[in-house]
């Protein structure tokens, strides 16, 4: 079975220094892999998908940055954090694009 | 341009009762899937169903039914006799299909079942 897993679960950091969040997915191959991030008022907002190694597109400009270094491995990553970087950050895979996504457990961002 | 709505913000009922949590969505697709997600407490979102554009038989998993009708282009989801453990988020969301496919949720409603 498939299974998705997504690290740290909270992570607490100062304005200015850098962030690394991992996913990985196991039990399936070529997935099609999601960042999402969820303020505090729920919405859900897109922030990078990846269809393939090293495809990475970006819905919403900004100061954060996704990298698909292997064909299950998603990281989200940040070289200098702001204040309004806050929230609540989930991956996600699906086998086909769009459709029926996974996600994982998410992770609690705090900048302070 | 897709939207979905969810217009009821936070739901609250008491135990065994029904609820019915509404969402509207908007595309010019003809072809597209809908969708519903829970959110429980502990953050992760789980999928609850997936309806087709062209199935508009509503479905029904044990206290759990879904109405989808394209003439008022809304997909209500029903929980009947609502237990503690619903208490959650709900999520709507809508995906076109092709080449040019999104994915849109919506804002989501909170419900919270109380004894």
């Amino acid at each position: 079975s498939q299974t998705i897993h997504q690290w740290p679960a909270t992570l607490v950091q100062p304005v200015g220094s850098p962030l690394s969040l991992e996913c990985t997915v196991e039990g399936t191959s070529n997935p099609n892999l999601y960042w999402y991030r969820q303020a505090a008022g729920r919405g859900l907002q897109l922030l990078f998908y990846s269809v393939g190694i090293g495809q990475i597109s970006s819905e919403v400009p900004q100061n954060l940055s996704a990298s698909r270094p292997q064909d299950r491995q998603f990281i989200l990553s940040s070289k200098k954090l702001l204040l309004s970087d806050s929230g609540f950050y989930l991956c996600a895979w699906s086998k086909v694009f769009n459709e029926k996504l996974f996600f994982g457990s998410g992770t609690q961002l705090s900048v302070l | 341009a897709q939207k979905v709505t969810q217009a009821q913000t936070e739901i609250s009922v008491v135990e065994k009762e029904d609820v019915t949590l509404d969402c509207v969505y908007e595309t010019r697709d003809t072809t597209y899937y809908l969708f519903w997600y829970k959110q429980p407490p502990s953050g992760e979102l789980v999928f609850l169903i997936r309806r087709n554009s062209f199935d508009e038989q509503n479905e029904i998993s044990g206290r759990y039914s879904w109405n989808f009708q394209k003439s008022t282009s809304s997909f209500n989801f029903t929980i009947t006799a609502s237990q503690v453990v619903d208490s959650a988020v709900y999520f709507c969301a809508l995906v076109t299909t092709g080449t040019a496919s999104k994915l849109t949720f919506g804002t989501g409603t909170r419900l919270q079942v109380t004894l």
